[in-house]
């Protein structure tokens, strides 16, 4: 399977716990992307990479969230001191530099997410 | 004010059916118009995107942009029961930014 991958699928942690995600992008994807969904809504865009520079950061993304990709291939996402709040599905997209415009963004291929539940 | 209105649906249709599933965005910024299917419990798939105004066919699936009205349409013909999922449409701005904004989703539900 040579989609974007992510690990684990399925994430159960108690409140004030620490958790982290990877992420695998598409193999030669420069581009890789985080977002949270939550039931009901789309997904909200939480940071991005071009190789390992994190170019965009959202709002969302308190003091406790810290994304990285060292070496410009796969990512992770750390919670630190989970809340009830940080429920969600967190997806991971990547994409290539390829595109009009200079720029592929518009061509984000997702993975399957990871479901995060604070009890 | 959100940048992607979407209606939630539910949406429920006879198999064969033409579907009609409509977003509205609030900046003119915007360039590129993407429509994504999910499925439960999946993540995003990409269906097709479209630059700037005008219509964009890929089998079944038609993306309509109209710029001018700020107004993003995805039809189904000849729908079918592995239809059935949520559909969310996205905007992008371009340039070297990243973000897409995704509307809330459309649940569409064809019955045989």
């Amino acid at each position: 399977d040579t989609g974007v991958s992510q690990n684990p699928r399925h994430k159960i942690t108690k409140r004030g716990q620490n958790v982290t995600f990877r992420c695998d992008p598409i193999s030669e994807h420069n581009r890789l992307y985080w977002y949270r969904q939550t039931l009901g809504q789309g997904p909200e865009f939480l940071t991005y990479f071009q190789n390992e520079a994190q170019l965009e950061k959202s709002r969302l993304l308190s003091d406790r969230f810290s994304a990285e990709r060292p070496k410009g291939s796969f990512s992770t996402l750390e919670i630190q001191r989970t809340e009830q709040g940080d429920s969600a599905m967190y997806l991971c997209a990547s994409s290539s530099r390829t595109g009009l415009a200079g720029g592929s963004s518009y061509e984000q291929y997702f993975g399957p997410g990871t479901r995060l539940t604070v009890t | 004010q959100k940048e992607v209105e979407q209606d939630p649906g539910p949406l429920s249709v006879p198999e064969g059916a033409i579907v009609s599933l409509n977003c509205t965005y609030s900046n003119s910024a915007f360039q590129y118009f993407m429509w994504y299917r999910q499925y439960s419990r999946k993540g995003p798939e990409l269906l097709m995107y479209t630059y700037s105004s005008g219509n964009k066919e890929d089998g079944r699936f038609t993306a309509q942009v109209d710029k001018s009205s700020k107004y993003i349409s995805l039809f189904i013909r000849d729908s079918q029961p592995s239809d059935s999922a949520t559909y969310l449409c996205a905007v992008y701005r371009g340039s070297t930014l990243g973000r897409l904004y995704f509307g809330r989703g459309t649940q569409l539900t064809v019955w045989p």
